[in-house]
Order: structure tokens, then sequence, then C-alpha cells
């Protein structure tokens, strides 16, 4: 299975600033994600990290509010920009590695972000 | 497009007793199940998954699920619960002809084990 790490763990923020997450991971993996999960909610993908180019973003995520990078196979980060009190959530990194598709998916253990 | 449903947001069960968690899903194609526990501040901890073969898939912690096509089911179980079992566990589904997708995850379901 593949470590995660997240930094920073926690953080309060102030609204209008933005804040960048980043994502290590101990191994090289093929697919790299970010997900949402808001207070009392289940886990929303925000973005596919693409090594190299563009990050793939679901429905209702656009790049300018969220910019994500991956420079290699073992590291990528989101930010969080202008935020607001509604980006009040953890954010998680998450993995797949080279098994392919069949591939268990794990996750870092999140930054859980306050805007105030 | 793939889903995940969780029906309950909550189950009660006494410890000793046997438990179920329900998950059903639609995808299109053929299904990658996967069941996830998170602890109170923790991560997401991976349990177990059905990928193909034997529809008895047997996990971490003594959780097993049964994997159901007709009945688009995946549930999750366990013979005889513990109170350290409370926690929110999640269902969530890959479309095996999708490859590099991410998992989508049901909602959740509150598991509160009573001594």
């Amino acid at each position: 299975s593949a470590v995660i790490s997240q930094k920073p763990s926690r953080d309060i923020c102030q609204r209008g600033t933005s804040l960048t997450i980043q994502c290590q991971v101990d191994s090289q993996v093929t697919m790299m994600f970010w997900y949402r999960q808001q207070p009392g909610q289940s886990l929303t993908l925000i973005a596919t990290a693409n090594q190299g180019s563009e990050a793939t973003y679901e429905s209702g995520f656009v790049i300018d509010k969220f910019p994500i990078s991956r420079p290699n196979l073992t590291f990528s980060t989101l930010t969080v920009s202008n935020m607001s009190p509604e980006d009040s959530s953890i954010y998680l990194c998450s993995v797949y590695g080279r098994g392919g598709v069949t591939d268990t998916q794990y996750f870092g253990p999140g930054t859980r972000l306050t805007v105030l | 497009a793939q889903s995940v449903a969780q029906p309950e947001d909550q189950v009660n069960v006494a410890e000793g007793n046997p438990l179920t968690v329900k998950c059903t899903y639609s995808v299109s194609g053929n299904p990658y199940l996967f069941w996830y526990v998170q602890y109170p501040n923790r991560g997401l901890q991976f349990l177990l998954k059905y990928i193909t073969g034997d529809n008895l898939v047997k996990g971490s912690y003594g959780f097993e699920a049964e994997f159901n096509k007709s009945q688009t089911s995946f549930h999750l179980k366990k013979p005889s619960a513990l109170v350290s079992d409370s926690a929110l566990y999640f269902c969530a589904v890959r479309d095996m002809s999708q490859a590099g997708t991410a998992l989508i995850f049901g909602k959740g379901t509150t598991l509160s084990v009573s001594s």
C-alpha cells in the first residue's frame, strides 16, 4: 500500500486568501486525485491530477478556483484560491498505483481547512 | 454515469450482534466495489474490495461483503459487532470499463455499536 502525507494537516485562513496543500507519496503512483469532504458529507471528487499536464476537473470545479500541479509521479499540490467560508472542508489526496484500474485507492490523512 | 446509494444514514446495533451496512450501485459497465471506514478526525481506511471471482469478499477487522449482481448490491457485514467498530462507513464504486477514473462514493453510513 502507498503511504501518503499531506501538509498542512489543518489551517485556519481568512476570507479572500489562498492556501496550497501538498501531497507526497512514498512511491510512484499512476493516478492521483483530490477530493473534498464538507462537514458531515461524503467525499466529492474535485479533479484528477495529471503528471505534466493540466488537471481534469469534475463538474462544478474550475481551475481558477482550484489550481492543481503534479510535477512528478509522487507529488501534487492543490490550491484553494480566494477562499470563502463555504470552502471550509477536509481536502484529501488519493492515489492508486501501478496495478491499474483494479488497484486499491488509498487516501492521505486530509487537510482540515477552516475559512473565517 | 456511476453512482452509489447508501440508504441508511445510521445503523445501530448491540455489541455481539451481527451488523449489515447496505450499499447499492449503478455503473454502465462492470463494477469494482470498495468499502472504507473513517474514524473521527482520521483519514479513510480501506476495508475490502470486490474485483471479480467469489461474491463473498473478506476484509480487515473481520468485515466481509457480498456482491450481488442481480440486485446491484454490495452490503457490508460482520458476524459479531464490537464497540470499536463504531465509525463512518463509505461504499465506493469504479466502472471497470473506464480506466484511470476515481472512485465515486456513497453518502456514508454511521455505525453505532452499543455495549
